[in-house]
């Protein structure tokens, strides 16, 4: 089965830098791979999405990698501000035999922004 | 906001019990999944409904079961309920066109089984 490791349980990045996480994956190759914010006691909020032919992906102070040959994913953070405290999940959609399999998560990353 | 809502926030149940969880998708959107997020978890795909037919399921039981309703509105029940089951339970509503698919999450529902 489909398994998604994030590269760490919380990280900590002071005001002002570049906070850079880490979606790893392994046994498929999933067309697209989707980025999502969740703060607590809320539902994820879509951010962005990245097809497999497609190296980068920018949106505003987001940046996503997909590098399918290492079969991992970054998200990059510039500028960071408190406000973007919060835990982010990593997704891949995986279709099999014509049914939907619906986004399979990884646990998330909880990013802590200290001014 | 998303646009999709969830009823009930909170609900404490035993075990044994049956529960049943409403959402109301984004209008428009043909599409519902409901997904089970343990505490430290990332969520877990239960089940996918398409035009009110269940269309892909998770590695979950048969006790959860669904409904998916023509004026956007779609039901989760639990029947035998088990300690386990508590969690948040999230509903995602989105519009399937062949392509890829975003998907646009309620506030979920907190579940306590004791």
């Amino acid at each position: 089965s489909q398994k998604i490791e994030q590269n760490s349980e919380a990280l900590n990045i002071q005001e002002g830098k570049t906070a850079t996480l880490t979606c790893n994956y392994t046994n498929y190759s999933p067309a697209y791979l989707q980025w999502y914010r969740q703060d607590p006691g809320r539902g994820p909020v879509f951010l962005l999405l990245i097809r497999e032919n497609e190296k980068e992906k920018r949106k505003e102070r987001l940046k996503v990698t997909f590098d399918t040959t290492l079969k991992q994913s970054l998200f990059h953070i510039t500028a960071s501000q408190p406000a973007d405290s919060a835990t982010y999940l990593c997704a891949l959609d995986i279709k099999s035999g014509g049914g939907a399999d619906g986004l399979t998560f990884g646990k998330g990353t909880h990013l802590i922004i200290q001014p | 906001e998303t646009g999709v809502t969830q009823s009930p926030t909170h609900l404490i149940k035993t075990r044994g019990q049956q529960v049943t969880l409403r959402c109301s998708s984004q209008s428009g959107h043909n599409t519902v999944s409901w997904y089970q997020q343990a505490l430290g978890q990332g969520p877990q795909f239960i089940f996918q409904y398409y035009r009110e037919e269940e269309n892909g399921r998770g590695n979950f039981p048969p006790r959860f079961s669904g409904l998916q309703f023509p004026n956007y509105s779609s039901e989760l029940n639990v029947n035998a309920l088990e300690l386990d089951d508590s969690a948040l339970y999230l509903c995602a509503s989105s519009w399937t066109s062949g392509g890829e698919e975003t998907q646009y999450f309620g506030p979920g529902t907190r579940l306590l089984v004791l």
